[in-house]
C-alpha cells in the first residue's frame, strides 16, 4: 500500500542553525510534492511545490529537493528562528486535477533561543 | 486569512444528534475537499468536490454525508456519530480545473474541532 514517512519524533534545532525534515514515499509515483507548516489549532497553510521533473526549489529561507530515485524529499529551512517552531507536513498527489492530497504524520520542529 | 472560513470552530455533540459543519472560500475556486486529522495520525482526504460534483468518496461512512450547494460552500452533514469520530475537520479548497499542479495548491480553513460523546 502507498506509505509516507516524516520522521515523527520532534526535531529540536538551535535557532541560527539549518533544520531538515525528511519524507520518505514508498509504492508511489507523485506528479508533485507539497510541504505545508501547521501550527496548533489551526489549518495547514501551503509553503513549496515541486514537481517530478525538478531536483531543487527555494523560496526565500527555505529549500525543497526531490529525488524521485530515491524516493525521498528534503526540506530545509535556514538561518532558523523560533517563530519557524511549528509541524511541517508532507503531501503527495499522483496526477493532475483535484485529486486531494495524501499527507505524511508530520514533523514537529522546535527552534531552541 | 487564507480565504476558507469554517463553522463552527468548535462542536460538541451526542452520539445521537445531528449537526452540519459548514465551509466557505472566497478566492474563487472550483474544488473543495474535506479532510479529518485525528490525533497522531495523518490527515485523512473524506471527500473531493470539483465544479459541485463529487469526485472522490474516500471509503467514509454514511453517517458523514457532504453537500456542495455551489463552489463556494461545502457541507459536511453529521449523524449517529461515535466517539472515534471526534476529531479536526479541515476543509480546503484549490483552483481545480486541472492545466498544472499550481493549480492544486490547496487553502485550508481552521478547521472545526468535534467532540462525539
Amino acid at each position: 500500500s502507498q506509505k509516507i514517512e516524516q520522521n515523527s519524533e520532534a526535531l529540536n534545532i538551535q535557532e541560527g542553525k539549518t533544520a531538515t525534515l525528511t519524507c520518505n514515499y514508498t509504492n508511489y509515483s507523485p506528479a508533485y510534492l507539497q510541504w505545508y507548516r501547521q501550527d496548533p489549532g489551526r489549518g495547514p497553510v501551503f509553503l513549496l511545490l515541486i514537481r517530478e521533473n525538478e531536483k531543487e526549489k527555494r523560496k526565500e529561507r527555505l529549500k525543497v529537493t526531490f529525488d524521485t530515485t530515491l524516493k525521498q524529499s528534503l526540506f530545509h529551512i535556514t538561518a532558523s528562528q523560533p517563530a519557524d517552531s511549528a509541524t511541517y507536513l508532507c503531501a503527495l498527489n499522483s496526477g493532475g486535477g483535484a485529486d486531494g492530497l495524501t499527507f505524511g504524520k508530520g514533523t514537529h520542529l522546535i527552534i531552541q533561543p | 486569512e487564507t480565504g476558507v472560513t469554517q463553522t463552527p470552530r468548535h462542536l460538541v455533540m451526542g452520539m445521537t444528534n445531528k449537526k452540519s459543519l459548514k465551509c466557505e472560500q472566497h478566492l474563487g475556486h472550483n474544488a473543495m475537499y474535506w479532510y479529518k486529522q485525528s490525533a497522531k495520525k495523518p490527515l485523512e482526504l473524506m471527500f473531493v468536490y470539483n465544479f459541485k460534483e463529487q469526485t472522490e468518496n474516500n471509503s467514509v461512512p454514511s453517517r458523514f454525508s457532504p453537500e456542495c450547494p455551489n463552489s463556494s460552500h461545502l457541507f459536511l452533514h453529521l449523524h449517529t456519530l461515535q466517539p472515534e469520530d471526534s476529531a479536526l475537520y479541515l476543509c480546503a479548497s484549490s483552483q481545480g480545473g486541472g492545466g498544472g499542479p499550481a493549480r492544486e495548491t490547496q487553502y485550508f480553513g481552521p478547521g472545526t474541532r468535534l467532540l462525539v460523546l
